[in-house]
């Protein structure tokens, strides 16, 4: 079955750039997602990329796509203390229905003055 | 637009009593999905509704949680009986198919169920 999985934390000093890796088995993934939560909150929506790129670059966000190894990265650049939070990352395959995500368990970014 | 919202923002309840979890989403979005997030865990997809049709039902979704969607705005999730193993936290989310370039999901910031 599908299977999505990441590091479980992440520590990084203010200023400094992350790096966020997730790997996923299932080969006809075609969109895959990174997503932002936060304490109390719902997930939100940071960006996605569909497989046929192999890298988008929205802002301090750089995305990453490795298809031959099934990698997908997320690189935070100038890290801010607003950034820690738990970070996942999904993929979907279902061409009727691109909301129904497979997510892997999140990485907790702690971000250090 | 205020966002996804999800009512009640936490419900304790005893072991064996029925809940229900209410979800409004994006007043233009036609999808409505719903998900259920354990301690540590990344959100499991459980069903999903466009318009008032229920499409789909995750095998995790067994026959005492029921999802209705009756006006195609709103929807609410029943848990009948529950287990202590339903405690979790239940995410609401919509979207627009208007859009070809796949779904872009927004969350409400979910129900937190405690079953003691």
């Amino acid at each position: 079955g599908e299977d999505v999985e990441q590091s479980l934390f992440l520590s990084v000093r203010e200023g400094d750039s992350s790096v966020i890796n997730c790997t996923y088995t299932d080969s006809s993934s075609t969109y895959l997602y990174w997503y932002k939560q936060e304490p109390g909150a719902g997930l939100q929506l940071l960006t996605y990329i569909f497989s046929n790129m192999d890298m988008k670059q929205d802002q301090r966000l750089t995305v990453l796509l490795n298809k031959k190894d099934k990698h997908l990265s997320l690189r935070i650049a100038d890290t801010q203390t607003g950034d820690s939070a738990i970070y996942f990352c999904a993929e979907s395959h279902d061409p009727d229905s691109w909301g129904k995500l497979q997510f892997g368990a999140g990485t907790q970014v702690v971000v250090t003055p | 637009d205020t966002g996804v919202s999800q009512n009640p923002r936490h419900k304790i309840t005893k072991r064996g009593q029925n809940v229900t979890f209410r979800c409004d989403p994006i007043s233009e979005h036609n999808r409505l999905y719903w998900y259920r997030q354990t301690l540590g865990q990344g959100p499991e997809f459980l069903t999903y509704f466009q318009n008032e049709a229920q499409l789909e039902k995750s095998r995790l979704l067994s026959d005492r949680f029921s999802a209705e969607r009756p006006k195609g705005s709103f929807s609410t999730l029943e848990i009948q009986r529950t287990e202590q193993g339903d405690s979790a936290m239940y995410l609401c989310a919509s979207s627009s198919t208007f859009n070809s370039q796949g779904e872009k999901l927004f969350f409400g910031s979910g129900t937190q169920l405690s079953v003691l």
